[in-house]
């Protein structure tokens, strides 16, 4: 299974709405979907397990929707800590090309 | 709280080995599948290989296959890679993280393995 994640970069200004798209090549189980940041020099952190539960600690301007083959993160009002790159993953295994947020 | 610190990367030529180690404390390590995950310079994160709890299952993502060597020892509460063979594609900052099924919640900082003659 391959995941599209779209688009590559989006160019946003803090307290927009940001949409990520991840892509399934087939389709798949809510529950093999992830969603992570990852801000450079860090560890990725996990946002969303089984396409939208929430993690520990995860601001609830986030959410994760989806089914089949089309899944999406939200993040309802940007904030300056949120520009940094976001990826999907399947079944715990093949990840997306990620998508990078970046400030307008 | 939940640790995992990785160490072992370093510099080695093509053809070279490494063996990378995390060392895991605030939960019980034979409880959880264990993964390891990879990003190059400039690229995206690439799931590399994991193990079951007992170590009794393990599984690679096809370009390490019978290159790299995933293990643990739950006693000494730490998670193993051997990476034999290198190549100059190896060159990555690997990551070692907990597996809660189909998903990932804590990772390390990472090590950085870098292959260059």
């Amino acid at each position: 299974i391959v995941l599209t994640q779209s688009p590559g970069t989006l160019s946003l200004s803090p307290g927009e709405r940001a949409t990520l798209s991840c892509r399934t090549s087939q389709s798949v189980a809510t529950k093999y979907i992830a969603w992570y940041q990852h801000k450079p020099g860090q560890a990725p952190r996990l946002l969303f397990s089984g396409a939208s539960i929430r993690a520990t600690g995860i601001p609830d301007r986030f959410s994760g929707s989806g089914s089949g083959t089309d899944f999406t993160l939200t993040i309802s009002r940007l904030e300056p800590e949120d520009f940094v790159v976001y990826y999907c993953q399947y079944y715990g295994q093949t990840f997306g090309q990620g998508t990078k947020v970046e400030v307008k | 709280d939940v640790q995992l610190v990785e160490s072992g990367g370093g510099l080695v030529q093509p053809g070279g080995s490494l063996r990378l180690s995390c060392a895991a404390s605030g939960f019980t390590l034979r409880s959880y599948w264990m993964t390891w995950v990879r990003q190059a310079p400039g690229k995206g994160l690439e799931w590399v290989a994991n193990i079951r709890q007992d170590g009794s299952e393990k599984v690679y993502v096809d370009s390490v296959k019978g290159r790299f060597t995933i293990s643990r020892d739950n006693a000494k509460n730490s998670l193993f890679l051997q990476l034999n063979s290198l190549r100059v594609e190896d060159t990555a900052v690997y990551y070692c993280a907990r597996d809660v099924g189909y998903a990932v919640d804590f990772w390390g900082q990472g090590t950085l393995v870098t292959v260059s003659s």
